[in-house]
This record gives C-alpha cells, sequence and structure tokens, in this order.
C-alpha cells in the first residue's frame, strides 16, 4: 500500500521554542492532509486539512497561528508547533487519502516532549 | 459526521474469532463504514471499509446490517498482533476518530 512518513519520530525541546514536523507521501501525491493529535490514553483529534497550494482548513479550537501548517508540494505537509509549552507535549499523526480509493494512510507519528 | 458507538475494551482467545461491534444509527445514505487500527504509539492502519454490501479482504470481514444502523469487524483468527484499539468511523470526507474498542488476545 501507499506510504506517508514523518520527521522527525521524537523531538524533545524546550518551552518557548518552535519544532517543525514534516509528512511525506513518499510514493502518492496528496493534495489534501490531515494533522492529528493525541494524548495519552486518548483518541485521535483532527486540528486541520492540509491543502496544497491553498491555506489549511483548521478544526474549531485550534489555533492557527500556533500550529503553521505549509502544504507546499503534493508530497509534503509540514506543521510547525510555535511557541511551544508543555501542555503541546502530544503524539502528532499526519494522514493523506489516496486520490482514487477512499483509503487514507496514516504517518507513523511524531511524538513531541516540551519541558 | 455520524457518531459510532463502540464497547471500551473486548478480550479474545488467540486462535479464535474476534467479532467487534459497532453502531451507527444516524449513517446516512452516502457514508462509508471504514474501519482502522491503532497498534500502540504507532500510526493507525486501515482494514476495510464498506457501504452497504458485506466485505472481505485478507485482514478481516466486515458484516454491515441491512438497515445500515451497525456493523461488526470479524478477524477470523486473531493472534497476539491484533492486539490494537480498534475504531469504527462512518465519515463521508473527513475522518473522525471515537474512542474506539481496545481488542487484546489472550494467548
Amino acid at each position: 500500500g501507499a506510504v506517508v512518513s514523518q520527521h522527525p519520530s521524537r523531538v524533545i525541546c524546550k518551552s518557548g521554542t518552535s519544532v517543525k514536523i514534516e509528512c511525506r507521501s513518499l510514493d502518492f501525491q496528496a493534495t489534501t492532509m490531515f494533522w492529528y493529535r493525541q494524548f495519552p490514553k486518548k483518541s485521535l483529534m483532527l486540528m486541520a486539512t492540509s491543502n496544497e497550494g491553498s491555506k489549511a482548513t483548521y478544526e474549531q479550537g485550534v489555533e492557527k497561528d500556533k500550529f503553521l501548517i505549509n502544504h507546499a508540494s503534493l508530497t509534503l505537509s509540514t506543521l510547525t508547533v510555535t511557541s511551544a509549552h508543555p501542555e503541546d507535549s502530544s503524539f502528532y499523526i499526519c494522514s493523506a487519502p489516496l486520490a482514487e480509493s477512499y483509503e487514507q494512510y496514516f504517518g507513523p507519528g511524531t511524538r513531541l516532549t516540551v519541558t | 459526521d455520524a457518531k459510532t458507538t463502540q464497547p471500551p475494551s473486548m478480550d479474545c482467545a488467540e486462535g479464535r474469532a474476534a467479532n467487534l461491534p459497532c453502531n451507527h444509527s444516524t449513517i446516512s445514505g452516502n457514508e462509508y463504514v471504514y474501519w482502522y487500527r491503532q497498534i500502540h504509539s504507532q500510526g493507525p492502519q486501515y482494514i476495510i471499509h464498506g457501504l452497504k454490501n458485506n466485505e472481505t479482504n485478507e485482514m478481516a470481514s466486515l458484516i454491515i446490517t441491512e438497515d445500515r444502523k451497525s456493523s461488526t469487524l470479524i478477524l477470523p483468527h486473531a493472534t497476539l498482533r491484533d492486539t490494537a484499539v480498534y475504531y469504527c468511523i462512518v465519515r463521508d470526507e473527513k475522518l473522525t476518530f471515537g474512542t474506539g474498542t481496545r481488542l487484546t488476545i489472550i494467548p
């Protein structure tokens, strides 16, 4: 099946710094990608929809100025957590749908720890 | 997206069939039923999806009731590697995850 990668897989940063997470579709093009956040023992929560060549669409309650999304190409979307705080520590997961099917492929996730 | 209801947890003996139920009584006519699973600290993995007919693939079978208000995911011969959280999702465009069923396969 199609493959979605994320980088880095783990990152530890200090409070107040910014962290960029990359999501790549390795063998298919994705005009849309989705970003999720998952806290321990909780379900995935959709944060935003990343659209190639246009602005991202954020879910209610997600601060667009804090979670910057850039979908610069058909295979790459980035999520930047700006001015990170300990409460931003979470598991961040991206996904991309395969255009000709209804399947959506998920990346392996990025575990962010803010100290 | 329509909401789904799943039992929070289930156990199944290794080698037996695991039957995971899902209620989606508010599903609309053009919404598909999707099943994903998430093994600890990994991204979700697609299992199967269907609209109204029963479906089968190499991983599982999906049984959808005639009124489409509920479905059952069947793992025919569960192995220890099937231990995961299983999510039943009804969608038309976006995937909205509920709390899922934590399936534990017991040796």
